[in-house]
Parts: C-alpha cells; sequence; structure tokens
C-alpha cells in the first residue's frame, strides 16, 4: 500500500490531454515539493517535473504539474504514442523521514 | 552529462549478503545527496535509503533497517549499499539516485538498475 496514491491506469487518445493525480496527506504533498517521474517499458525512470511544476531542461511543455493543498496533478497535453509509460510522483515525508512515491499510473495512448 | 553506473547485483542465497556500487560521473558527487530506491518485477517504485552529501546522515525504509547499510566515498565518487540478511521480498531492480543538494530534494537522475535476486 502506497502512502501517495495514484490511478493504476489512465487512457485517452493521441492529441488528446490527460491529467494524472497523486493524493497523499499533510505530512508529505501538503508541506514539501512533488516531484513526477516517467518510466517507459523497459528504463530508468525519468525525471519530468520536480517543485510541483517546474520542468528540467528537454521536456517539453506538454508535460505540466500543478499541486494543490494535498494533491497534486500530472498534466500531458498532445499525447504521443511515445508517452505510454508509467507515472510516479514522489515526494518527501516529513513524519516517516523518508522518500514515498505514488504506486504508478499506467498511460496508454489508444 | 551525469552518469550512473551500478554494480554488484546477482543471485544471492536467503540470509546472504551482497554489497551493491554505483560509479558517479559528470557532476561534483561530494555535493549532492544519493539515493537507492527499488522496483520489484512488475511492481512500482520503492524508495530504500538516503544519505546526505557528506555522509553523516543516512535515512532508510523500515523495510530494510537494521539489515542495509548506505554508505559514500566522496574520494571515489561511489555509493554503497551493503545488504545482509536478505529475503525473497528483496528482489528487485536497485536503481543509483543522485538528489539534490539535500536528502528531501528530488532525484534528478537515476542509474540504468542492477537485478539483486534472492532465492535458494
Amino acid at each position: 500500500q502506497s502512502v501517495l496514491t495514484q490511478p493504476p491506469s489512465v487512457s485517452a487518445a493521441p492529441g488528446q490531454k490527460v491529467t494524472i493525480s497523486c493524493s497523499g496527506s499533510s505530512s508529505n504533498i501538503g508541506n514539501n515539493f512533488v516531484s513526477w517521474y516517467q518510466q517507459l517499458p523497459g528504463t530508468a525512470p525519468k525525471l519530468l517535473i520536480y517543485d510541483n511544476n517546474k520542468r528540467p531542461s528537454g521536456i517539453p511543455d506538454r508535460f505540466s504539474g500543478s499541486k494543490s493543498g494535498t494533491s497534486a496533478t500530472l498534466g500531458i497535453t498532445g499525447l504521443q504514442t511515445g508517452d505510454e509509460a508509467d507515472y510516479y510522483c514522489g515526494t518527501w515525508d516529513s513524519s516517516l523521514s523518508a522518500w514515498v512515491f505514488g504506486g504508478g499510473t499506467k498511460l496508454t495512448v489508444l | 552529462e551525469v552518469q550512473l553506473l551500478e554494480s554488484g547485483g546477482g543471485l544471492v542465497q536467503p540470509g546472504g549478503s551482497l554489497r551493491l556500487s554505483c560509479a558517479a560521473s559528470g557532476f561534483v558527487f561530494s555535493s549532492y545527496a544519493m539515493s537507492w530506491v527499488r522496483q520489484a518485477p512488475g511492481k512500482g517504485l520503492e524508495w530504500v535509503s538516503s544519505i546526505s552529501e557528506s555522509g553523516g546522515s543516512t535515512n532508510y525504509a523500515d523495510s530494510v533497517k537494521g539489515r542495509f547499510t548506505i554508505s559514500r566515498d566522496n574520494s571515489k565518487n561511489t555509493l554503497y549499499l551493503q545488504m545482509n540478511s536478505l529475503r525473497a521480498d528483496d528482489r528487485a531492480v536497485y536503481y543509483c539516485a543522485k538528489l539534490g543538494t539535500t536528502v528531501v530534494t528530488p532525484i534528478t537522475n537515476w542509474g540504468q538498475g542492477t537485478l539483486v535476486t534472492v532465492s535458494s
């Protein structure tokens, strides 16, 4: 059982928009920055979003992040088949003194 | 370019030990906190442990506390994970990860991972 809750799967058609939610508590998302990671099949995860809504260099602006209270959201617009991957949210949990991840969301681009 | 190269994975019997290493390059290793994150086959990411840039502060997941020890040698730009009393549920790909300047900052880079299999 993950500390952060994500939907197991989402799907949308190419060119459409999708959002992935990540729900936590005051000890993690509520008081710390959230990051998002993309894991393409058979590869290591890659940082997509950090500090709730910042994109590392090289990440297209089709990817966006937001946070409100104890929840965070990853948005992906202009979906491409190459976006099919598992997406994870993560943050520091101040009560646990530990990094915590969501269970991951599998994105299918139909 | 940041590079993180894990080694030391393999097959070990239950109750056995293994030491993972992560050779880092492309950044000032001694300025950044580091972590180990694992992923069991077909499962999600699980944070294992983090260490401060100096090595003076460490954190562990409850699932490995007392069995695993994280350490670093800043003179060799290398991160380690000593794993003792290994169990079947420790089987996973273990990723070395670079954080920001403190352990509460996000993971910015990941290694390619090394597979640990615990089986008799």
